[in-house]
C-alpha cells in the first residue's frame, strides 16, 4: 500500500493567490518528484529532489517552486497563481529497499479563476 | 536530452492481445516502466524492466526491450474491457544521476466488445 499522501484534492482559487501544494510520504524514500498533468495528457516533469535540502528543476519550465527540508515532506508553492496554472499536479516518491516503484499520490486538481 | 515517444491511441477487441509501443533516447536508463492510468485515478505501476533484461512476463503482461533499438514494448493477453485505461512508458535517464523518471505521453487503450 502506497504512503504518499496529497492535499488538497481539488482547489479553486483566484488569480494572484499564493498557494501550496502539500506532498507528504511515509516510506523514508529519498526521491520526490512533482509531476502536472493535463486531464488524460502527458505527465511534465516540472520538479524532483534526491534527498534532503537538494532540489532540481525538472523538464517543462514552471514558475512554482520547491523545497525539501524534511525527507517526508516535499511542498509545491505558487506565489502568484494565475489561470495558466491551472491543471493537475500529481507528486511521487522512489527510494529504499527496491528503488525502483515510483508511488504516486492522488493529485491535487487546481483551477485558477 | 531524454525523450520518451509512444503512439497516442489503440483500439482492440476484447479477447485480443494489445501490444503498446514505446521508444526511448537514453540507453543508459537502468529501469524501464509500463504504469496505468484510469480515469479520475492516479497511476499505477504495472511492471518494470531492467536494462540488461531482454524479456519479462507477468501473467497476462510480457515486457519486451530492445536495447538496441532502445524500443521497449508492453504486450496485454486476452485484453478486457478493466483494461481501458491510458498506458505510460518510463525512464530513469542518466542524466541527473538516475534520479530523474521521465514519462512518455501516453497511449490510450480501447477495449470494445
Amino acid at each position: 500500500e502506497a504512503d504518499i499522501y496529497q492535499t488538497p484534492r481539488y482547489l479553486v482559487i483566484g488569480t494572484g493567490k499564493k498557494i501550496t501544494l502539500e506532498c507528504s510520504q511515509t516510506m523514508g524514500h529519498d526521491k520526490m518528484y512533482w509531476y502536472q498533468q493535463d486531464p488524460g495528457m502527458e505527465l511534465h516533469l516540472i520538479h524532483y529532489s534526491y534527498g534532503v535540502n537538494s532540489t532540481e528543476k525538472g523538464d517543462l519550465s514552471s514558475e512554482s517552486t520547491v523545497s525539501r527540508i524534511r525527507t517526508e515532506h516535499f511542498p509545491l508553492t505558487l506565489e502568484s497563481a494565475r489561470p495558466s496554472h491551472t491543471s493537475q499536479y500529481l507528486c511521487a516518491s522512489r527510494g529504499l529497499p527496491t528503488n525502483t516503484e515510483a508511488f504516486f499520490g492522488q493529485g491535487t486538481r487546481l483551477t485558477v479563476v | 536530452g531524454e525523450d520518451v515517444e509512444q503512439s497516442l491511441f489503440l483500439s482492440v477487441r476484447e479477447g485480443d492481445s494489445s501490444v503498446i509501443n514505446c521508444t526511448y533516447t537514453d540507453s543508459s536508463s537502468t529501469y524501464l516502466y509500463w504504469y496505468k492510468q484510469e480515469p479520475g485515478a492516479g497511476l499505477q505501476l504495472l511492471t518494470y524492466i531492467f536494462s540488461n533484461m531482454d524479456m519479462k512476463q507477468d501473467q497476462r503482461l510480457t515486457v519486451l526491450l530492445n536495447k538496441k533499438d532502445k524500443h521497449l514494448s508492453l504486450r496485454i493477453a486476452d485484453t478486457q474491457t478493466g483494461d481501458s485505461a491510458i498506458y505510460f512508458c518510463a525512464e530513469t535517464p542518466f542524466s541527473g544521476g538516475y534520479n530523474k523518471l521521465i514519462f512518455g505521453a501516453g497511449t490510450r487503450l480501447a477495449v470494445h466488445p
